[in-house]
């Protein structure tokens, strides 16, 4: 069964705290990309890559970086995390042309 | 950017249909995708409709397509207390943009 695997499901950060929030994909994807979520806002693009060491801002990219050194694999750091950015984060993968989206569980996270 | 709109809410009742309607803007969209969130967890891909097609069904699930109007909809036929969740549409053309979810309440 084909996946997108976020690593914690739960995370409770401290503000000022560096984060790392790990994505890894097994469907030999092209592209990756990084939403939040947040209730009546539906989901929000922070970054996306279309292959490896390549990254592209989406609409809310302020106070985030990525970093994809592997194809399967695409981090979102936090580097000094705010109480603003408590949110759910979901990482999806697709083909080059947008083909078989697929996302992970999410990572709920929590900035006290 | 696109704008991708559904609207927030829908309430039907048990064995009804239930309709749920998008509008986009992009119009070099190559697909167009149906997703449902369950409380807690991620997006669950529910179907998909290559931008040449009009109508696509898949069991109790038919998706219309109006590429004129840049108009997708979904209708869940005979609609059942677990098909309660978020509904989102997502546009992938150019870039990759989602609605803000419609809240689909089934009534017992």
């Amino acid at each position: 069964d084909v996946k997108v695997t976020q690593s914690s499901r739960y995370l409770v950060k401290r503000t000022g705290e560096k984060v790392f929030l790990e994505c890894v994909q097994d469907m030999d994807h092209e592209n990756m990309f990084w939403y939040r979520q947040d209730p009546g806002l539906g989901l929000r693009l922070i970054y996306f890559s279309y292959d490896v060491k390549m990254k592209e801002k989406g609409d809310i990219p302020e106070g985030y970086s990525v970093s994809r050194e592997k194809k399967e694999r695409f981090s979102l750091i936090l580097e000094s995390a705010s109480t603003n950015q408590t949110s759910m984060y979901l990482c999806a993968s697709s083909t080059l042309e947008g083909y078989g989206y697929t996302f992970g569980s999410g990572t709920r996270l929590t900035v006290v | 950017g696109e704008d991708v709109e559904q609207s927030l809410f829908l309430s039907v009742r048990e064995g009804d249909s239930s309709v749920i309607n998008c509008t986009y803007t992009d119009s070099s969209s190559t697909y167009l995708y149906w997703y449902k969130q369950e409380p807690g967890a991620g997006l669950q891909l529910l179907t998909y409709i290559f931008s040449n097609m009009d109508m696509k069904q898949d069991q109790r699930l038919t998706v219309l397509l109006n590429k004129k109007d840049k108009h997708l909809s979904l209708r869940i036929a005979d609609t059942q207390t677990g098909d309660s969740a978020i509904y989102f549409c997502a546009d992938t053309g150019n870039q990759f943009y989602f609605g803000t979810g419609t809240s689909l309440t089934v009534i017992p």
